[in-house]
């Protein structure tokens, strides 16, 4: 297994414009979760997955943000009518589920959106 | 509700030298505790996980931590540190038995100089 990839791995956008990021997990792994990490800060807890169900949503993740997991397989995570306060490193990361493994979540190499 | 507090934001530390991160958690309910480093520009990479158990935790790369549920504490530590161990440090913990989301600390800039 290659791990969990991320595409794009940079993004520049214009304000206003919609934009969708991509996350395949571990193939294994039935837990999906997304984060946002600024500069100079902690990633923080975005959304995440039981297989397709969205069991969780932050408070940061406002009405412009959504997330899916089709086939709880990989996931998407679309801005739309971006700010420049969303500009961040936007990290996935997967997990086994209780009872399937250890915890511990895998994280991906993020994909940093830049808003202009 | 969870909080992680890394205690400094900077450590400056010398090739060959010890160091120790501090972090500190708060938390109602127990708790699963992590350490993670980042390189610039990459994702997290897991460094050592405390889920139950012994107390001293061993990871890679020569890190230890100590979980001290009475100082609420999960301080990282090596003692000899690397110039390629210059990174960003993050302790993160987790409501135990959910797999559940993780919260993270400010993290902590280690720099090693030659």
């Amino acid at each position: 297994d290659t791990g969990v990839s991320q595409d794009p791995r940079h993004k520049i956008t214009k304000r206003g414009q919609n934009v969708t990021f991509r996350c395949d997990p571990i193939s294994e792994h039935n837990r999906l979760y997304w984060y946002r990490q600024t500069l100079g800060q902690g990633p923080e807890f975005l959304t995440y997955f039981q297989n397709e169900a969205q069991l969780e949503k932050s408070r940061l993740l406002s009405d412009r943000f959504s997330a899916e997991r089709p086939k709880g397989s990989f996931s998407t995570l679309e801005i739309q009518r971006t700010e420049q306060g969303d500009s961040a490193m936007y990290l996935c990361a997967s997990s086994p589920s209780p009872g399937q493994g250890p915890y511990e979540q895998y994280f991906g190499p993020g994909t940093r959106l830049t808003v202009t | 509700a969870q909080s992680v507090t890394q205690l400094d934001s900077q450590v400056p530390v010398f090739e060959e030298a010890p160091v120790e991160l501090r972090c500190n958690y708060s938390s109602s309910v127990s708790v699963y505790l992590f350490w993670y480093v980042q390189y610039p520009n990459q994702g997290l990479q897991l460094l050592l996980k405390y889920l139950s158990g012994s107390t001293l935790v061993k990871g890679i790369n020569g890190f230890e931590a100590e979980f001290n549920k009475s100082q609420t504490s999960f301080h990282l530590r090596k003692p000899s540190v690397h110039i390629s161990d210059t990174a960003e440090y993050f302790c993160a913990v987790s409501p135990s038995g959910g797999y559940n989301k993780l919260i993270f600390g400010a993290g902590t800039r280690l720099a090693v100089h030659p």
